[in-house]
């Protein structure tokens, strides 16, 4: 597609339960991030893939998240055992090169409320 | 490890006035300097960027940033606002001797804009 896209684009879930956001970045962006923005908070790095590179999950807060990218495409985030903490809009972004300098190209995120 | 601080969580300015946002990071090398601007129910968008050379960059919308390394600052401005230009601006960071490529954002200034 023209844009990085996100799904759902709302969720909402109960503590406890696993969930899965999906993200599509633009054809061929060798680079896919994660960001969490929590309420009146800026935007918090999750992890990046960049190629067939190993990703860099510094930024995951804990064990229950993690993340994949398949085939160089698309990223599924998933949190497992939501707490009501993980309230949050997920944003995914993408970007160009090899070394991942480019401009990032957002999607316009995931908003998770777990009750 | 990088930082970047955005000193006004909420600014109001009258539509036609003059508009400067604030932005200091921390860091001791050269970084990559970005705006992104975060309209209601929208991702987010690339203003501007600072990578090297002039230190007075020019970016879409009218809004210009000024490098200023003595200040560590990176201040977006913009002569006279528009009442679309309400929405929320990050200042963001990328270092270039790290293997973190992922940006590091501000916590974002609220712009409200008045007739």
């Amino acid at each position: 597609g023209a844009g990085v896209s996100q799904s759902p684009s709302n969720k909402v879930t109960e503590k406890g339960k696993d969930v899965e956001l999906r993200c599509d970045p633009i054809s061929g962006h060798t680079a896919l991030y994660w960001y969490r923005q929590s309420l009146g908070q800026g935007l918090e790095f999750l992890i990046y893939f960049q190629g067939n590179s190993a990703p860099d999950k510094s930024g995951l807060p804990s064990d229950r998240f993690s993340a994949e990218r398949t085939g160089g495409s698309v990223s599924t985030l998933t949190i497992q055992r939501t707490q009501q903490e993980d309230s949050a809009v997920y944003l995914c972004a993408s970007s160009s090169g090899t070394s991942g300098w480019g401009e990032l190209f957002f999607g316009e995120g995931s908003r998770l409320t777990v009750l | 490890a990088q930082s970047v601080t955005q000193p006004d969580i909420h600014i109001t300015v009258s539509e036609g006035a003059s508009l400067e946002l604030r932005c200091n990071y921390s860091y001791g090398a050269t970084p990559y300097l970005f705006w992104y601007v975060q309209s209601p129910g929208q991702g987010l968008q690339l203003l501007l960027k600072y990578f090297s050379g002039d230190t007075l960059v020019q970016g879409i919308k009218g809004f210009e940033a000024e490098f200023k390394r003595s200040q560590s600052s990176f201040n977006l401005r913009k002569p006279s606002v528009h009442w679309s230009d309400a929405a929320e601006y990050f200042c963001a960071v990328r270092t270039m001797d790290t293997g973190r490529r992922a940006l590091t954002f501000g916590s974002g200034t609220r712009l409200q804009v008045q007739p």
